[in-house]
């Protein structure tokens, strides 16, 4: 089964500073992968998504995130960070299942909460 | 296009009752899912739709959580017997097919006191 591993809880950060949030994930084959913001009190919103191809993405925002097979990683990055990026930040892989192959779902991290100072 | 809906908002119930929550999908889209988040974590799958055939339930469903989704169109996730360990964001989410992005709602809230 598919699991995700967010090492870091709880990041503050200035604002203009960088940010990376890791992400770790277990899996057999390539995995579809994801990163979600989630503002409180709000739903998911998809920041970025790797399928296949590039592994360098691009998503909005101005955030990216890159796959790496040999690491089983794929960190979220963004230059420059402002106050309004004050979140969660949650990453997902989506994998098949049993059932024929055709059950398919998200399995997430527990997220990891991003406060950003003046 | 209007996004994923979710109703109610917040529900407060107290133990015992029932509740049932709704969610209306993307309109093209065939794949509907049910999450559930607690506190400090983030969201484990519950159930999902093709259509309106239910494929996969989590274990997490108890035989107290119920989900449908008639017509393929919106669904509903009804909890009999409200406990308190039920307390969490439940979040609906659809998508074009499987392995295509999940679109997210902005979830219910409940809280059983």
């Amino acid at each position: 089964a598919q699991s995700v591993t967010q090492p870091d809880i709880h990041i503050t950060v200035s604002e203009g500073a960088s940010l990376e949030l890791r992400c770790n994930y277990s899996y057999g084959a390539t995995p579809y992968l994801f990163w979600y913001v989630q503002s409180p009190g709000q739903g998911l919103q998809l920041l970025l998504k790797y399928f296949s191809g590039d592994t360098l993405v691009q998503g909005i925002k101005g955030f990216e995130a890159e796959f790496k097979r040999s690491q089983s990683s794929f960190n979220l990055r963004k230059p420059s960070v402002h106050w309004s990026d004050a979140a969660e930040y949650f990453c997902a892989v989506g994998a098949y299942g049993g059932g024929g192959g055709s059950n398919y779902k998200l399995t997430f991290g527990k997220g990891t909460l991003l406060t950003v100072n003046p | 296009d209007t996004g994923v809906s979710q109703d109610p908002r917040h529900k407060i119930t107290k133990r015992g009752q029932n509740v049932t929550f709704r969610c209306d999908p993307i309109s093209e889209h065939n794949r509907l899912y049910w999450y559930r988040q607690t506190l400090g974590q983030g969201p484990e799958f519950l159930t999902y739709f093709q259509n309106e055939a239910q494929l996969e339930k989590s274990r997490l469903l108890s035989d107290r959580f119920s989900a449908e989704r008639p017509k393929g169109s919106f669904s509903t996730l009804e909890i009999q017997r409200t406990e308190q360990g039920d307390s969490a964001m439940y979040l609906c989410a659809s998508s074009l097919g499987p392995g295509n992005i999940q679109y997210f709602g902005a979830g219910t809230r409940l809280s059983v006191l």
